[in-house]
């Protein structure tokens, strides 16, 4: 079975403040896709990134960070100098490689930047 | 820009009726996927379907039900509302394989049962 574990259920920061949310995972295949989502108020998720598991280059995108460790299954997102408009539920997802489309979830971390 | 659309945003139903989630997508993907939210749970996969007439039970079907006659439509139906079926359902679809992009998800539709 899969499983995503996004420990932090809410966090807040002052603007222009990093801040790193974090998301360890389980599963027992050995090639999987690892994905963030970002979802504002407006409800919609919005597509952040997407990790194979054979890949652990960290990534960069402007103001985000992904750092990717098979090591310790985690895969945890880093946002610098924050803005208000960073403020959303983010989640963290996992998904098997062969033939299985299914998403499993992380419970999401609220996200409030504080102006 | 690729699009997946839920009929409605906010529904209010009573308890014992039947209510059809409706959600199109095109994107001409096979796959597509209902999903509900809940606080603290994150999103619970409840069925998805891989081609046309084809569905599978997700993780929470119990009080559910899906049909996919055609390929951009994937409605979800819940053949007893209750109260306990109040959430936020979000539809998705997606294209077979290593898809760079993952999933594309409509806005939802938040459902409240009376």
């Amino acid at each position: 079975a899969q499983k995503v574990t996004q420990a932090q259920t809410e966090i807040s920061v002052v603007e222009k403040e990093d801040v790193t949310l974090d998301c360890v995972y389980e599963t027992r295949d050995t090639t999987y896709y690892l994905f963030w989502y970002k979802q504002p108020p407006s409800g919609e998720l919005v597509f952040l990134i997407r990790r194979n598991s054979f890949d652990e280059q960290n990534e960069i995108s402007g103001r985000y960070s992904w750092n990717f460790q098979k090591s310790t299954s985690s895969f945890n997102f880093t946002i610098t100098a924050s803005q208000v408009v960073d403020s959303a539920v983010y989640f963290c997802a996992l998904r098997a490689n062969f033939g299985n489309e299914k998403l499993t979830f992380g419970t999401g971390t609220r996200l409030t930047i504080i102006p | 820009d690729v699009k997946v659309t839920q009929s409605s945003r906010y529904l209010v139903k009573r308890t014992g009726e039947k209510v059809f989630l409706e959600c199109v997508q095109d994107m001409d993907h096979e796959n597509m996927f209902w999903y509900r939210q809940d606080p603290g749970l994150g999103l619970r996969l409840i069925y998805f379907s891989y081609d046309v007439k084809m569905k599978e039970k997700g993780d929470i079907p119990e009080g559910y039900s899906v049909s996919r006659e055609k390929k951009e439509r994937f409605s979800l139906i819940l053949e007893s509302a209750s109260t306990n079926q109040t959430s936020m359902y979000l539809c998705a679809s997606s294209s077979p394989g290593a898809s760079n992009y993952g999933y594309t998800f409509g806005s939802g539709t938040r459902l409240t049962v009376v």
